[in-house]
């Protein structure tokens, strides 16, 4: 059983359209997230969630809207996708979002945007 | 705020040589440290951890200490394979967030 699953893998879209990438964790943990890695392999967070509350929205683009419909999911949703948003978005969650918990990753979403 | 710094790649290294790759950190209170690795085409997986000062993290033959009075969290392995090349990510986690370092990327030549 995967851990953290997320899908698609690949996404290849037009610039100005809607996509969505799934996440869900079957590790019962509390703390799931959204991170970008850009082509450099640089990750960044993006958002951080909590039982379902958001706990962290590092300065992402309105474009850009977690939901969190329970606890083992965090969906991302992106509007008006643009050139710059072309990057790997990785899901993770952790036990608790504090310190000694490692983060569980998922396998990577690889959007392009054409 | 929180900071991860380690060194640049990418590391070039022949089979069975000794890998270090620093990292040191910036943060307040007492974090935990991380070293993950990324093989190509997957997510990130854990590889070692240390929780406090002076703890060592070990796991596939690669240790980091946690050095509290150097900030510093170094990756070690004596004798390096192959199937080692992938990128390593120093990591802490505050709050609740992980932040990571820029990633060395290591390629290891038969």
């Amino acid at each position: 059983d995967t851990a953290v699953s997320q899908t698609p893998k690949y996404l290849v879209t037009q610039m100005g359209n809607d996509k969505s990438i799934k996440c869900e964790q079957n590790l019962g943990h509390d703390t799931m997230y959204w991170y970008k890695q850009d082509s450099k392999k640089f990750l960044k967070i993006m958002f951080s969630y909590n039982n379902k509350e958001l706990i962290i929205n590092e300065t992402v683009p309105n474009r850009f809207s977690p939901k969190s419909p329970d606890k083992a999911h965090l969906n991302l949703h992106i509007n008006s996708l643009e050139l710059g948003d072309s990057a790997v978005y990785f899901c993770a969650s952790s036990l608790k979002g504090g310190v000694n918990t490692e983060a569980f990753f998922g396998q990577g979403t690889r959007l392009t945007v054409v | 705020g929180d900071s991860v710094t380690q060194m640049e790649g990418p590391v070039t290294l022949s089979e069975e040589a000794f890998l270090t790759i620093n990292c040191t950190y910036t943060a307040t209170g007492y974090p935990s440290l991380f070293w993950y690795v990324q093989y190509p085409g997957e997510g990130l997986q854990l590889l070692l951890k240390a929780t406090k000062a002076d703890d060592k993290g070990s796991n596939k033959g690669f240790e980091a200490t946690y050095r509290k009075e150097t900030t510093s969290f170094h990756l070690e392995k004596g004798s390096v394979q192959v199937s080692d090349s992938a990128v390593y990510f120093c990591a802490l986690t505050g709050g609740f967030k992980t932040i990571f370092g820029a990633g060395t990327r290591l390629f290891v030549k038969a």
